[in-house]
This record gives structure tokens, C-alpha cells and sequence, in this order.
């Protein structure tokens, strides 16, 4: 069974610090995608970065990056220079693609809060 | 800009009566996605549909039910509401998944209220 794992229910962190969510994952699976969505409170969910398990190298989309480990089937998020628009809930996803869809998994999310 | 809508944002129910939920898309995805968000918990895939092929997760109570006339819109019909049904209903698309590298887009959700 695919199952995605965040031990952080809640975290914080001052504003223009870095803070790191876990996330572990368990597949059989050589071929998959790996995601972190944030969804602040009372707004959509947002893709915040994408990783594909063939690459090894990690995934940046600006202030946010991704430390990948296949071997350990984990996959945190570090986000750097915090801002007070970071408050949301972060789910790490998971997704192996079949021939009709792309089934996320998702993880039970860590809820971030950023203070001044 | 090119995006998810859902209507209404906020539904309100009575008990067994029954509710539709709509979702449109101006992606031109393939594929679109019904999922349940409670509260603080992750959404949970409902069903979803490529194309016109609809597929139900085997958990999905008999309860509820979809439509999608056309590519652009697809419908959540809740036949029954049961007080346990309160969440957020959440849209989601993606393109073929040959091609979309696994994202799918969200809308910002229908929160039902069953009185």
C-alpha cells in the first residue's frame, strides 16, 4: 500500500527564519512524482513544488526547496526567509501515474504558522 | 486567467435533502476530480473522471454521485445529506497524465453545511 507520513501535526516560525517539514512515504514504485501543496486558511490549495523520483537532484521553486532521499523514501520541505504569507497547511503528496489518472496521496499535513 | 471554479463557495442544507456542488474548469484538463476535505484532515479522493470515463473509489458511499455533461463541467450530486457529509468539497483537474508530470489544479472549494 502507498502511504505518505507527516509526524508534524503543527509547527511555527519567526518571520525570515527557515523551518523544515518532514514527510515520509512508502512505495514499491520506481517510477513516481512527489509533491508539497499549501493551502492557507479559507483559500485553494496551490502546488508549491514538484519532484520526480528519477531525478536525483533536488527540487527549488524560489524560497521553498526539497531535500529528496529515494533510499529512505523521504522528502522534506525547507522554506527559507519565512514570510507571514507562509501561514497554511502543508501536504506532502504522493503519485504514481497509471493510464486514466493521477491518484494523489496525501499525507495528514503539517499546519504552519509564521510569526513577526 | 485559466483556473478551477467551483459554485457555490458556501452551501447550506437541511438533512436528506439533497444538494448539487458544481465545478468548472477553463484548463481544457482531462481529467477531473471530486475530493471530501474535513476538517483538518487531507482530502480524500471521491471519484473522478477521464474524459467521460468515470471511476469511484471503492469508499465512496453510494450516497453520492457525479455528472459531467462536457469537459468543461462537472457536478457533485449529494442525494442524502447526512450530517457526517459537512465538509469541503474539493475540485481538482489535471491534464492527461501522460503528459501533466502528476499536478493537479484545485478550485477553492464548496464548504457544505447539513443542518
Amino acid at each position: 500500500a502507498q502511504t505518505v507520513t507527516q509526524s508534524q501535526p503543527e509547527m511555527s516560525v519567526q518571520e525570515a527564519e527557515t523551518v523544515t517539514l518532514s514527510c515520509t512515504y512508502d512505495t514499491s514504485e520506481n517510477n513516481y512524482y512527489l509533491f508539497w501543496y499549501k493551502q492557507p486558511p479559507s483559500r485553494q490549495m496551490i502546488l508549491v513544488i514538484r519532484q520526480e523520483a528519477y531525478k536525483q537532484q533536488n527540487a527549488t521553486e524560489n524560497r521553498f526547496s526539497v531535500n529528496f532521499q529515494k533510499a529512505a523514501k523521504s522528502f522534506s520541505l525547507k522554506i527559507s526567509d519565512s514570510q507571514l504569507g507562509d501561514t497554511a497547511m502543508y501536504f506532502c503528496a504522493f503519485i504514481f501515474p497509471s493510464y486514466n489518472t493521477d491518484k494523489l496521496i496525501f499525507g495528514t499535513g503539517t499546519r504552519l504558522q509564521v510569526f513577526p | 486567467d485559466a483556473m478551477v471554479i467551483q459554485n457555490p463557495r458556501y452551501q447550506v442544507t437541511q438533512f436528506g435533502k439533497p444538494v448539487t456542488l458544481s465545478c468548472s474548469q477553463t484548463l481544457n484538463h482531462n481529467v477531473m476530480y471530486w475530493y471530501q476535505q474535513k476538517s483538518s484532515q487531507a482530502p480524500k479522493l471521491l471519484f473522478h473522471y477521464y474524459d467521460k470515463d468515470f471511476n469511484n473509489e471503492a469508499d465512496t458511499p453510494d450516497n453520492f454521485q457525479s455528472r459531467r455533461p462536457n469537459t468543461s463541467f462537472c457536478f457533485l450530486d449529494i442525494r442524502s445529506p447526512g450530517l457526517g457529509d459537512a465538509a469541503m468539497y474539493l475540485c481538482a483537474t489535471s491534464r492527461d497524465p501522460a503528459e501533466s508530470g502528476g499536478e493537479q489544479f484545485f478550485g477553492p472549494g464548496t464548504r457544505l453545511t447539513v443542518l
